[in-house]
């Protein structure tokens, strides 16, 4: 079965390092997504990507963050500067179309130091 | 804004018991509804949805109605497995996101 896998799993960095997530999206779908979720907290949405463009992005989404898809396969979301509140589960997730419906990834677990 | 309310967790049953897990929602429109499921070391999978008032979804012995009277989605099982033990959210599109609630582990003990 398809799947959506995200690379590394875990992560630690020092504040105020540049930090990449990567993601594989399953093939035929058009939607990308982050998402992340602090520990004891709600899944909460950072962004939405489609045609190349972000469609939607949350206010945590700032200045820092970043997303491209370099090549036809992978989606990435890019942290400039580190923060010790960064640190979470950065889960990616895509979808064929909007409907709500979404194929997560396991997700990367990022830990700021 | 949207958003969706899920009662705290942890929630400890054995097998064969019934299940409830309680969201409400708080929504301008008539948005779609979802539970997620997160079994340990995995990530969220779609369990069900409902796009419109009095829609009922189900899966996998999971049912739930979207109530628009009461705002509200609630989960329900007939009896729960072990294998169901992970953590259940609830969320509800919002645009192109979705928004969704803390989460509720529950445990399903033999």
């Amino acid at each position: 079965e398809p799947e959506v896998t995200q690379t590394p799993s875990h992560q630690v960095t020092q504040m105020g390092q540049e930090v990449i997530l990567r993601c594989v999206p399953i093939s035929n779908h058009l939607y990308f997504y982050w998402y992340r979720q602090i520990l004891g907290q709600k899944v909460e949405f950072l962004v939405s990507f489609y045609n190349n463009e972000i469609s939607e992005k949350s206010e945590i989404f700032d200045d820092q963050f970043s997303v491209e898809r370099p090549d036809g396969s992978n989606f990435t979301l890019k942290i400039r500067s580190t923060k010790l509140e960064d640190s979470a589960m950065y889960f990616c997730a895509s979808s064929v179309k909007y409907t709500g419906e979404l194929f997560f990834g396991e997700g990367s677990r990022l830990t700021v130091l | 804004g949207n958003s969706v309310t899920q009662m705290e967790g942890p929630v400890t049953l054995s097998e064969e018991a019934f299940l409830t897990i309680n969201c409400t929602y708080t929504a301008t429109g008539y948005p779609s509804l979802f539970w997620y499921v997160q079994y340990p070391g995995e990530g969220l999978q779609l369990l069900l949805k409902a796009t419109k008032a009095d829609d009922k979804g189900s899966n996998k012995g999971f049912e739930a109605t979207y109530r628009k009277e009461t705002t509200s989605f609630h989960l329900e099982k007939g009896s729960v497995q072990v294998s169901d033990s992970a953590v259940y959210f609830c969320a509800l599109n919002s645009g192109y996101a979705l928004n969704f609630g803390k989460g509720t582990s529950l445990l399903v003990t033999p």
